[in-house]
């Protein structure tokens, strides 16, 4: 069974970083990208950017560039996304969310991260 | 970037009858489009893609029609865990984009 594991919910000063992570069972990790979204209360969700497990390749959404960075563990299949210089902005559910074998639909999702940013 | 909506926003329906969720993309998108049904408390399930393929698992009262820029998921004869808020997302072109959403909720 497939499962993407997501870390706890961040509560994060304005100007901070934060590491979120998703440690996925039941596939391999190596064979299918990972990617990750961002959902705002009200908004739409947004895709952040794909990483491939097998290499690291990545590529991401222009809007999120200088923002997000990922980068995935092989030897623990867990993919990570680092966010920078956090600002309200910011304060969101972020999931991780495996890429399909076929085309670039989300097969499976992991639960989501709660990320606040407040003084 | 390819915007997405979708309508209704809400829709309220009883077990039993069939509904139909549209959405829309601002250019042409060929058949790449997924849906997904959001649930408390469990992860967003993907139910089709490429505009009216399965995924396994998603039970046959579902489909999802359309090509271009006009799609349509359809439920027939609503069952109760049926009743979610569902997405759609275009995957013809970066960067990916979802519509809005659709709460499906008990009449």
């Amino acid at each position: 069974e497939v499962q993407l594991q997501q870390s706890g919910a961040e509560l994060v000063k304005p100007g901070a970083s934060v590491k979120l992570s998703c440690k996925t069972s039941g596939y391999t990790f190596s064979n299918y990208y990972m990617s990750w979204l961002k959902q705002m209360p009200g908004q739409n969700i947004e895709w952040i950017g794909n990483i491939y497990g097998g290499n690291g390749g990545t590529g991401y959404n222009q809007k999120f560039k200088g923002k997000a960075t990922l980068t995935v563990d092989k030897s623990s299949s867990t993919a990570y996304m680092d966010l920078s210089s956090l600002t309200s902005e910011d304060s969101a559910v972020y999931f991780c969310a495996r890429l399909g074998e076929l085309d670039w639909y989300f097969d499976f999702w992991g639960p989501g991260t709660m990320v606040t940013v407040s003084s | 970037d390819v915007q997405m909506t979708q309508s209704p926003s809400y829709l309220a329906a009883s077990p039993g009858e069939s509904v139909s969720i549209s959405c829309k993309a601002s250019k042409s998108i060929n058949t790449y489009l997924a849906w997904y049904q959001e649930k408390p408390g469990k992860t967003n399930k993907l139910l089709i893609y490429s505009g009216s393929t399965l995924q396994s698992g998603t039970p046959s009262r579902f489909s999802g029609s359309g090509s271009g820029t006009d799609f349509t998921l359809t439920i027939r004869s609503l069952e109760p865990e049926d009743f979610a808020v569902y997405y759609c997302q275009q995957h013809n072109e970066y960067p990916w984009t979802f519509g809005g959403g659709t709460k499906l909720e008990l009449k």
